[in-house]
């Protein structure tokens, strides 16, 4: 069974960076499909973030121009998040799916940006 | 970006009812739009992919049909179980992007 737990700190002071990690399991990273971040803001709007291929290519939404990061380390199967410059703005809940039709879910993790 | 309108945005409905939503996409999506249910505190559910074809372990009194820019999503008989916000995607092209959800309420 294919399984993706995000994990991460669940507040992030304004202008610091926002970093988070999606463990997969039941599926190895590099055998295929992109790898996604996703949020969902507190007003319910949902946004796309970007992706890693299983080849290990990027990319990204637009509207979050050089703020984003996305890594991964295929030894222990997880690929990772890094948001720069974090404002209020950010404050949403995170989740990591699989491919670019979102077949699999993590559960996500809420994250909160305030001083 | 292709901008996906979504409504309504919210549908309050009796057991038994048909309830439809729909998605209209700024341009053509090529069918490739797909439909997820999200109940409070969990992840979103991938109910539909490519307009029409269910997911495995999906009911089948929920359905997709559509074309080109115009595109619906319908539960028939709504059970207590189907009362979640639902969302559509289009995937034709990047940045991907997400309707702005109908919240399902039992009357």
């Amino acid at each position: 069974e294919i399984q993706l737990q995000e994990s991460g700190p669940g507040l992030v002071k304004p202008s610091q960076s926002l970093s988070l990690t999606c463990s997969v399991t039941g599926y190895t990273i590099t055998s295929g499909y992109d790898w996604s971040w996703i949020r969902k803001f507190p007003g319910n709007k949902m946004e796309w973030m970007g992706y890693i291929s299983y080849s290990g290519s990027t990319n990204y939404n637009p509207s979050l121009k050089s703020r984003i990061s996305i890594t991964r380390d295929t030894s222990k199967n997880q690929f990772f998040l890094q948001l720069n410059s974090v404002t209020t703005e950010d404050t949403a809940t995170y989740y990591c799916a699989r491919g670019t039709r979102f077949d699999y879910w993590g559960q996500g993790v809420m994250v909160t940006v305030s001083s | 970006d292709i901008q996906m309108t979504q409504s309504p945005p919210s549908l309050s409905a009796s057991l038994g009812d048909k309830v439809t939503i729909t998605c209209q996409a700024s341009q053509n999506i090529n069918k490739y739009i797909a439909w997820y249910q999200q109940k409070p505190g969990k992840a979103p559910r991938q109910l539909i992919r490519y307009t029409s074809t269910l997911v495995s372990g999906t009911p089948s009194r929920f359905s997709g049909s559509g074309s080109g820019r115009d595109y619906s999503f319908s539960i028939s008989n709504v059970e207590s179980e189907d009362i979640a916000s639902y969302y559509c995607l289009q995937y034709d092209n990047l940045p991907l992007t997400f309707g702005s959800g109908t919240k399902l309420e039992i009357k």
